[in-house]
């Protein structure tokens, strides 16, 4: 069965930088996109990046455009997300989803199940 | 601000039908963009719930079901459950902002 699971959240300090990771198993990982959604407390998702299949293309969110990147390791079925730079407005629960359907119409038909970011000082 | 708008909340009680709408624009549902829904029960990940406007994911009741119309889009439970008590969201793609986008989210409550 498909399954994500996302991990390296953590408490970090205003300005460092933390690299999320999401592991991925039951499927064929390099033949699908992936994405990266977050959901600050209590607030609504907000989509944060997507890649495709084969890593050839990738798009960040304009609120974390420079300071976040998101990318894959094929040969270990595994989605990362490296952010730097961080703020008290990146903290939020992160999720890797499995992107479905064609580019620019993706939906997301599994999901991890999050790992917390904190920035705070 | 969420480039798709919904209700904050809607309620009816059990055996009812509600609905929640999905309001977004010409660069997002009126482009022709397609609206895919996520239900969210509290403390997991959302679930996939609606795809591609219509369509329900093997195993998602048909008592959920999905419309879709110029720049709106709906989601109607009918027969609702107390186990439907959850945050509903849409979501979809804005050529504006390149970007994907969910709505603001829907708490449903189950009187």
């Amino acid at each position: 069965q498909v399954q994500l699971v996302d991990s390296g959240g953590g408490v970090v300090q205003p300005g460092r930088s933390l690299r999320l990771s999401c592991a991925a198993s039951g499927f064929t990982f390099s033949s699908y996109t992936m994405h990266w959604v977050r959901q600050a407390p209590g607030k609504g998702l907000e989509w944060v990046a997507v890649i495709l299949y084969d890593g050839s293309k990738k798009l960040h969110a304009d609120s974390v455009k420079g300071r976040f990147t998101i990318s894959r390791d094929n040969s270990k079925n595994t989605l990362y997300l490296q952010m730097n730079s961080l703020s008290a407005e990146d903290t939020a629960v992160y999720f890797c989803a499995r992107g479905r359907g064609r580019e620019g119409y993706n939906f997301f038909d599994f999901w991890g199940q999050g790992t917390l970011v904190t920035v705070s000082s | 601000q969420s480039a798709l708008t919904q209700p904050p909340s809607v309620s009816g009680a059990p055996g009812q039908r509600v609905t929640i709408s999905c309001t977004g624009s010409s660069s997002n549902i009126g482009a022709g963009y397609d609206v895919h829904w996520y239900q969210q029960l509290p403390g997991t990940a959302p679930k996939l719930l609606i795809y591609e406007n219509i369509n329900r994911p093997s195993g998602v009741p048909d008592r959920f079901s999905g419309s879709k119309s110029g720049t709106s889009a709906s989601l109607a439970i009918t027969g609702l459950q107390a186990e439907d008590e959850a945050d509903y969201y849409c979501q979809s793609y804005d050529s504006s902002l390149s970007s994907y986008v969910f709505g603001s989210g829907t708490k449903v409550t189950v009187l």
